[in-house]
């Protein structure tokens, strides 16, 4: 089976400074792969994904790098701010009818110091 | 907007007994899913269900049962609790079939004494 491996597992940055949260996964059927980001006392929310025929994705802030031969990918935020601390997980999945299971990674907790 | 509720947020059992963890999502959704969340080791799939009465193992069912009676209504059984499933057990539901995007609920805290 799939197996996702995240670093690091803390991350501290001073606000308005970049973050970047690396995934490795071991399947090579994988062709989806989102981020999801989990609040305190929340349950985790998704906040980008990409498919492996696009190499990268941007939504305002963060952006997500897929290096499909490598077989990682990763999450960047830009000009972090304090609601970014956060736990951030990453995903992989063999996304064919849309009710594939998703294997998670280890998470991040990201905290933004002021 | 998508609304995935979890019937307690904490909860404190004894060792032996039979838990009850019950999920509820609002948006007609066919796919549920059942999560535990421990330090270190993320989330993790016990059981998921892509419709009524069918249910299929995730990758740590060992120790759980679920069911799923009503497409809205998707629970998870501790059959006997045991100490070392105290964890965080996060429920989710998905229907999207490009994005597969869950929809988490807050999660329940469960300690096994």
């Amino acid at each position: 089976g799939e197996n996702v491996e995240q670093h690091p597992s803390t991350l501290s940055v001073q606000e308005g400074d970049s973050a970047v949260i690396k995934c490795t996964y071991s399947d090579s059927a994988s062709n989806y792969f989102p981020w999801y980001k989990q609040e305190l006392g929340k349950g985790p929310q998704l906040i980008i994904d990409i498919r492996s025929n696009v190499g990268e994705k941007k939504d305002q802030r963060i952006a997500v790098t897929l290096n499909k031969t490598a077989k990682h990918f990763s999450l960047h935020i830009t000009e972090t701010q304090p609601e970014d601390s956060a736990v951030y997980f990453c995903a992989a999945s063999q996304l064919n009818f849309g009710n594939e299971k998703l294997t998670f990674g280890t998470g991040t907790r990201l905290t933004i110091i002021p | 907007d998508v609304k995935v509720t979890q019937s307690s947020r904490y909860l404190v059992k004894r060792t032996g007994e039979k838990v009850f963890l019950e999920c509820v999502q609002d948006m007609d959704h066919e796919n549920m899913f059942w999560y535990r969340q421990d330090p270190g080791l993320g989330l993790r799939l016990i059981y998921f269900s892509y419709d009524v009465k069918m249910k299929e193992k995730g990758d740590i069912p060992e120790g759980y049962s679920v069911s799923r009676e009503k497409k809205e209504r998707f629970s998870l059984i501790l059959e006997s609790a045991s100490t070392n499933q105290t964890s965080m057990y996060l429920c989710a539901s998905s229907q999207d079939k490009v994005t597969n995007e869950q929809f988490f609920g807050p999660g329940t805290r469960l300690t096994v004494l």
